[in-house]
């Protein structure tokens, strides 16, 4: 059965912290992994990836595949307050319509 | 371009009464899809449609109904109401084939309570 687990589930920092977020993930014929945002609303895309070893970044935040190890990590440096939210993983495969979705990661962030 | 938009953003309900949840996306994209998402807990699929006309479960489709008469429109149906279906519900869409792109767009979300 096709799953994506992430960790940890919670997460508690400082303001200036960097943190690193993991997904694992098993599905048949991967297609991409996609990182989202979610806060008090509907999440937000992050980051789609599907090489291996190519960092995608957007100022604070940067992610990595690694398609061997079946992970992704996401990295947020020098973390804000703002940063706090739940960090959702998603997988796709060519065998399915659909996106598998993991728990999410909550992280806090405190001044 | 408005996105993604759903209607309520939220509802009450008594247990046994129905409702449509109303979900509409202006990007012509061919995927639309329902999440559920419950407190402390990650989204789980209801329905979802990879065009006008063709729907099909996802993980959770017990006690809803859906249909996809246009391009456009993704209603969710809750025939009756029960409270294990207090949820938080988002209506995502997305353009997908082999040389496109996995990226959901999510609604704003309804926060649904049934009591």
């Amino acid at each position: 059965e096709d799953k994506v687990v992430q960790s940890p589930l919670s997460l508690v920092v400082h303001e200036g912290d960097t943190v690193t977020l993991n997904c694992s993930y098993e599905v048949t014929n991967f297609r991409s992994l996609l990182w989202y945002k979610q806060e008090k609303k509907a999440p937000t895309f992050l980051f789609m990836l599907t090489s291996s070893g190519i960092e995608k970044k957007s100022g604070r935040l940067s992610s990595i595949l690694d398609k061997k190890e079946l992970f992704s990590i996401l990295n947020i440096t020098a973390t804000q307050t703002g940063d706090s939210a739940i960090y959702l993983c998603a997988v796709s495969s060519y065998n399915t319509d659909k996106l598998i979705f993991g728990t999410g990661t909550r992280l806090q962030v405190f001044p | 371009n408005a996105g993604v938009t759903q209607t309520p953003k939220f509802r009450i309900l008594k247990i046994g009464q129905s409702m449509t949840l109303q979900c509409t996306q202006d990007m012509n994209h061919n995927y639309m899809y329902w999440y559920r998402q419950d407190p402390g807990m990650g989204l789980k699929l209801i329905y979802y449609s990879v065009g006008a006309g063709i729907t099909d479960k996802g993980e959770v489709p017990n006690g809803y109904n859906v249909s996809r008469s246009t391009t456009e429109d993704f209603p969710l149906r809750l025939e009756l109401a029960a409270p294990s279906q207090t949820s938080v519900y988002f209506c995502a869409s997305s353009y997908w084939d082999r040389g496109g792109t996995d990226t959901q767009y999510f609604g704003p979300g309804t926060r649904l309570t049934v009591l």
